[in-house]
């Protein structure tokens, strides 16, 4: 069965390093998503992209946050420099479904990054 | 923000029975989803129930939505150990923003 793969599954990086996440969707899945999760918490939605457009960010704090999807595959987020608050879970999810619709998501193993 | 608010926070029960969790959300909906997640895994979805529909079945789930009072339920039946988990639902809210938003989860543990 086809999975979205996300590396690395650990991160821990020093306060103010740089730090990236990468996600590979499911064949076929047009829309990606970027979440981040704190313990005890949903998931919150950083970004949305379908195909290499972002379809949504404006829940992501872009003065250290940076993400991307070239040639509408796989995807990196990117963060630097990383600050404490940061410390979470980063998932990813993929769906079929384009603008119009919202359907099944499938998501990743997700990141667990440390900030120390 | 968090749209949908899961009830109770944490359950626990004894394997065979059964398990109900709460979910409100604030405004109108294009469908409702839920989604379970292992200790420190991804989430995986469970079943999606559109506003149009007031139940939905899956195996031992059962998914209930009332639109008027902006609630829904799901039940888990004949519980088991593998069930324990984080449960989470989620909403496609009306309106442009065509986004997924979650609520914070109601913990299962489920006794053997």
């Amino acid at each position: 069965e086809a999975e979205v793969a996300q590396s690395p599954r650990y991160k821990i990086t020093e306060k103010s390093q740089a730090v990236a996440f990468w996600c590979d969707p499911i064949s076929g899945h047009a829309t990606l998503y970027w979440y981040r999760q704190i313990l005890g918490q949903g998931p919150e939605l950083l970004v949305q992209f379908q195909d290499e457009s972002v379809v949504d960010d404006s829940q992501l704090p872009k003065d250290r946050f940076s993400a991307e999807r070239l040639k509408g595959v796989d995807s990196t987020l990117k963060i630097q420099p990383a600050e404490l608050g940061d410390s979470a879970m980063y998932l990813c999810a993929s769906s079929l479904a384009r603008t119009g619709g919202i359907g099944e998501q499938y998501f990743g193993p997700g990141t667990r990054l440390t900030v120390t | 923000s968090q749209q949908g608010e899961e009830d109770p926070q944490a359950l626990s029960i004894q394997e065979g029975e059964n398990a109900t969790m709460n979910c409100s959300y604030k405004t109108s909906i294009n469908n409702l989803q839920w989604y379970r997640q292992n200790s420190g895994r991804g989430l995986v979805h469970l079943i999606l129930i559109r506003s149009n529909e007031r139940e939905k079945h899956s195996g031992r789930l059962r998914v209930t939505l009332d639109t008027s009072k902006k609630s829904s339920s799901l039940l888990i039946t004949a519980s088991r150990a593998a069930d324990t988990a984080s449960y989470f639902c989620a909403t496609d809210a009306s309106g442009s923003a065509r986004q997924l938003t979650f609520g914070s989860g109601t913990q299962l543990t489920v006794l053997p």
